[in-house]
C-alpha cells in the first residue's frame, strides 16, 4: 500500500475487555515497530519485528500485552484484560531506514 | 539512560516569523535523527531524516541541523504559516534499521495569522 494503515482508528473498551489492534505496513518493509503515546507525551517504544521475528519486546509494559506478525507483513497488537492506564494512542511504524508511521489507534478504556 | 529533550514545550509566533525548535540528546553515538510533525488526533509525518554523518538536511522552508558532539539538533522553519501549527517531535535512532526511535515530548507550535 501507499502508507502504513492501522485499524480501528478509535476503540472504546470496557475495563477487563481484550482488544486487538491491526497494522498493515508499507509493502516490502522488513522492520515493524509498535509505540504507545500517552496524552501530551512523545511515543514510547513497545516492540520490534524483523519480518516475522519479534526481536525486541522490552518496551511491553506487562504480560497483558502481546504482539505478533506471523507472515512478516500484517501485525497485531493484543491487549488482554484492559486497564484504564492502557488508554493511549498506539502507533505502528514500518521502516527500511526512515520510519513511516500510521495514523494510530486511539484506545480509551472506560 | 538515553534521553531526548525538546525545548520549548510550546511556542506561539505571529505569521511570517522565522523560528527554531531545539532537540538535545544524552548519548551522541546516534545512527540517525528524525524530525516529525503531528497534527491533533493524527499520526506522525516524517519531515527530515539526518544520518549521523550529515550536518544538515533541507526540505522547502525547513532546515534541520545536527551536531553530534554537543548532542543537539535544531529545526529551523522559515517564514512560518498558520498551516505550520502542529506538534513537532524529534526522535533519535541508535540501532540502525533494527533500532527503535527514542522521542522527545515535542514542541507544540502555534502560528497566529
Amino acid at each position: 500500500g501507499a502508507g502504513v494503515s492501522q485499524s480501528p482508528r478509535y476503540k472504546v473498551a470496557k475495563r477487563g475487555q481484550d482488544v486487538a489492534l491491526r497494522c498493515d505496513p508499507i509493502s516490502g518493509h522488513v522492520s515493524l515497530f509498535w509505540y504507545q503515546q500517552a496524552l501530551g507525551q512523545g511515543p514510547e517504544f513497545l516492540t520490534y519485528f524483523q519480518n516475522e521475528a519479534q526481536l525486541d519486546k522490552s518496551g511491553l509494559p506487562s504480560d497483558r500485552f502481546f504482539a505478533e506478525r506471523p507472515e512478516g507483513s500484517v501485525s497485531t497488537l493484543k491487549i488482554q484484560r484492559t486497564q484504564q492506564e492502557d488508554s493511549a494512542v498506539y502507533l505502528c511504524a514500518s521502516s527500511l531506514a526512515e520510519a513511516f508511521f500510521g495514523q494510530g489507534t486511539r484506545l480509551t478504556v472506560v | 539512560k538515553q534521553e531526548v529533550t525538546q525545548i520549548p514545550a510550546a511556542l506561539s509566533v505571529p505569521e511570517g516569523e522565522n523560528l527554531v525548535l531545539n532537540c538535545s540528546f544524552t548519548d551522541s553515538a546516534i545512527y540517525n535523527l528524525q524530525w516529525f510533525r503531528q497534527d491533533p488526533g493524527k499520526g506522525l509525518t516524517s519531515l527530515l531524516l539526518i544520518q549521523s554523518s550529515q550536518r544538515e538536511q533541507t526540505s522547502g522552508r525547513l532546515n534541520a541541523s545536527l551536531d553530534k558532539s554537543s548532542g543537539r539538533s535544531t529545526l529551523y522553519i522559515a517564514a512560518s504559516q498558520p498551516g505550520d501549527s502542529a506538534t513537532y517531535l524529534c526522535a533519535v535512532n541508535y540501532g540502525g534499521s533494527q533500532g527503535n526511535l527514542i522521542f522527545g515530548k515535542g514542541t507544540k507550535l502555534s502560528v497566529k495569522p
